[in-house]
C-alpha cells in the first residue's frame, strides 16, 4: 500500500517570498507523483507531475518539484509567491502495477497555502 | 477540449434517500475515477471504471455503487444516505498511457440532512 504525508497543514507566507510545501511518500513499488491545487469551491487542478526522467519538474506558473527517490520526497517550491497562489495543495501518488492500482490516486491531507500582502 | 463535467453541482438530500451523481469525462478518456472529499478524511478513492467495467474499488460500503456507459460517461449512486455521506464528490478522467494522471471535475457538493 502507498501513503502520502504532507508535513505542514498550513503555510502562511508574505507575497513575493519563497515557499516550500513538503511531501513524503511511502511505497514498496515505483510510483508516479503529482501535485494538485484546489481553489475554494472548485475541483482539483493538476499542477505538475513526475512520471520518469528528469527529477526536477516545472509548472507553467512558476512552481517546481523535485523527486528525491532516496528520501522518498516530492517537495513543491516556488521562488516568489503571489496572492493568487492562495489555495490548498495536495500531493498524490499512483502506482503503475495494474490490479488494485487502477485509477487510484492516494492523496496527502493537503497543505493550505495562504499568501499575505 | 472541454473539461470534466459533473452534475448536479449541489444537492441536498434527507437521510435514508438515495442519490445519483453524473460525470462526463474529457473526450477520449476512457477511465473515470470517483473520490469523496471530507474535512475529516480528506480525499478518498471510491472506484474506477474503464470501458464499462469496474477495475478498482476503495474501502466504502456497498451503498456506494457506480457504473459507466459506452460513451464513457459515469454515474455513482449512494443508497440509504447517512449524515456522514455529506461531502464533495469528485470525478476524474484519465487519458490513455502511463501515470494515471487524472483531470478532475468541479465536484458535486452533497449535503445530507
Amino acid at each position: 500500500a502507498q501513503s502520502v504525508t504532507q508535513l505542514d497543514s498550513q503555510v502562511p507566507v508574505f507575497e513575493e517570498a519563497p515557499v516550500e510545501l513538503r511531501c513524503n511518500y511511502s511505497s514498496s513499488v515505483s510510483v508516479y507523483l503529482f501535485w494538485y491545487v484546489q481553489y475554494p469551491n472548485q475541483g482539483l487542478q493538476l499542477l505538475l507531475k513526475y512520471l520518469s526522467g528528469s527529477t526536477l519538474v516545472e509548472s507553467i506558473n512558476g512552481f517546481e518539484a523535485e523527486f528525491n527517490k532516496s528520501q522518498t520526497s516530492f517537495h513543491l517550491r516556488k521562488p516568489s509567491v503571489h496572492i493568487s497562489d492562495t489555495a490548498e495543495y495536495f500531493c498524490a501518488v499512483s502506482v503503475n502495477a495494474g490490479g488494485t492500482s487502477y485509477g487510484k490516486l492516494t492523496f496527502g491531507q493537503g497543505t493550505i497555502l495562504t499568501v499575505h500582502p | 477540449k472541454a473539461g470534466v463535467t459533473q452534475t448536479p453541482r449541489y444537492l441536498i438530500k434527507t437521510r435514508g434517500q438515495q442519490v445519483t451523481l453524473s460525470c462526463s469525462p474529457i473526450s477520449g478518456h476512457r477511465s473515470v475515477s470517483w473520490y469523496q472529499q471530507t474535512p475529516g478524511q480528506g480525499l478518498q478513492f471510491l472506484f474506477e471504471y474503464f470501458s464499462e467495467t469496474q477495475r478498482n474499488k476503495g474501502n466504502f460500503p456497498g451503498r456506494f455503487s457506480g457504473r459507466q456507459f459506452s460513451n464513457s460517461r459515469s454515474e455513482m449512486n449512494v443508497s440509504t444516505l447517512e449524515l456522514g455521506d455529506s461531502a464533495l464528490y469528485l470525478c476524474a478522467s484519465s487519458p490513455p498511457g502511463p501515470g494515471y494522471e487524472q483531470y478532475f471535475g468541479p465536484g458535486t457538493r452533497l449535503t445530507v440532512t
